[in-house]
C-alpha cells in the first residue's frame, strides 16, 4: 500500500489530453514538493516534473504538473497531444514530514488507444 | 555529462548482505548540496525509496529498513555504497541509485541493477 495514491491505469486515444492524479496528505504533498516520472519497460525511470510543475531541460511543454485540492494534498500530471510513445507507467514522487521518508505513488500505466 | 552506474552481485541467500556500489561521473559528492540516493522495485510493482546521502555525509533511511541498511560515500573514488543485511526474497528487486535534483526530485538514474534473493 503506497503512502500517495495514484490511480491504476488511465487510457485515451492518440491527440488527447489525460491526467493522472497523485492524492497524498498534509504531511506529505500538502508541504512538499512533487515530482513525477515517467518510465518504460525494463528502463530507469525518468523525471518529467519537479517541484510541482517545473520541467527539467529537453522535457516537451505537453506535459504539466499541478498541485491543487484542499490543502493542497493532491497532484496531477497532464499530458496533452498523446501519441504512442507515451505509453508508460508514471509515478508521483515527495517527501513525508512525518513518516520522514521518500515516498513514491503506486505507479499509473497509460495507455494510449 | 552526469551518470551513475550501479555494480554488484545478482543473486545473494537469504540472510547474507548486500552490498551495492553506485559509481559516479560527471559530478562530484563533494560538491556542496549534492546528494545521492536509493530506490528499489520489486519485479512488477512500485518505486521504493531506500536511503539518500549529502555531500556533507548527511545521511536519510527509510525507516520501516533503517536497521538493515547503511549508505556511505567515498568522495576519492566518487562511489556511494549502499550495504543491506539479513536480505529476504521479499527483497528481491532492481535497486536504482539516483542524483538528487532538489528536495526529493532525482534528475539522473543509474541503469539498475537487479538483486535476486534465493537460496
Amino acid at each position: 500500500q503506497s503512502v500517495l495514491t495514484q490511480p491504476p491505469s488511465v487510457s485515451a486515444a492518440p491527440g488527447q489530453k489525460v491526467t493522472i492524479s497523485c492524492s497524498g496528505s498534509s504531511s506529505n504533498i500538502g508541504n512538499n514538493y512533487v515530482s513525477w516520472y515517467q518510465q518504460f519497460p525494463g528502463t530507469a525511470p525518468k523525471l518529467l516534473i519537479y517541484d510541482n510543475n517545473k520541467r527539467p531541460s529537453g522535457i516537451p511543454d505537453r506535459f504539466s504538473g499541478t498541485k491543487s485540492g484542499t490543502s493542497a494534498t493532491s497532484a496531477t500530471l497532464g499530458i496533452t497531444g498523446l501519441q504512442t510513445g507515451d505509453e508508460a507507467d508514471y509515478y508521483c514522487g515527495t517527501w513525508d514530514n512525518i513518516l520522514n521518508t521518500g515516498v513514491f505513488g503506486g505507479g499509473t500505466k497509460l495507455t494510449v488507444l | 555529462q552526469i551518470t551513475l552506474k550501479e555494480s554488484g552481485p545478482t543473486l545473494v541467500k537469504p540472510t547474507q548482505t548486500l552490498t551495492l556500489t553506485c559509481t559516479l561521473s560527471g559530478f562530484s559528492l563533494s560538491t556542496g548540496g549534492v546528494g545521492v540516493g536509493w530506490i528499489r522495485q520489486p519485479p512488477g510493482k512500485a518505486l521504493e525509496w531506500l536511503a539518500l546521502i549529502f555531500w556533507d555525509d548527511d545521511k536519510r533511511y527509510s525507516p520501516s529498513l533503517e536497521s538493515r541498511l547503511t549508505i556511505t560515500k567515498d568522495t576519492s573514488k566518487n562511489q556511494v555504497v549502499l550495504t543491506m543485511t539479513n536480505m529476504d526474497p521479499v527483497d528481491t528487486a532492481t535497486y536504482y541509485c539516483a542524483h538528487r535534483l532538489s528536495a526529493q526530485n532525482y534528475d539522473y538514474w543509474g541503469q539498475g541493477t537487479l538483486v535476486t534473493v534465493s537460496s
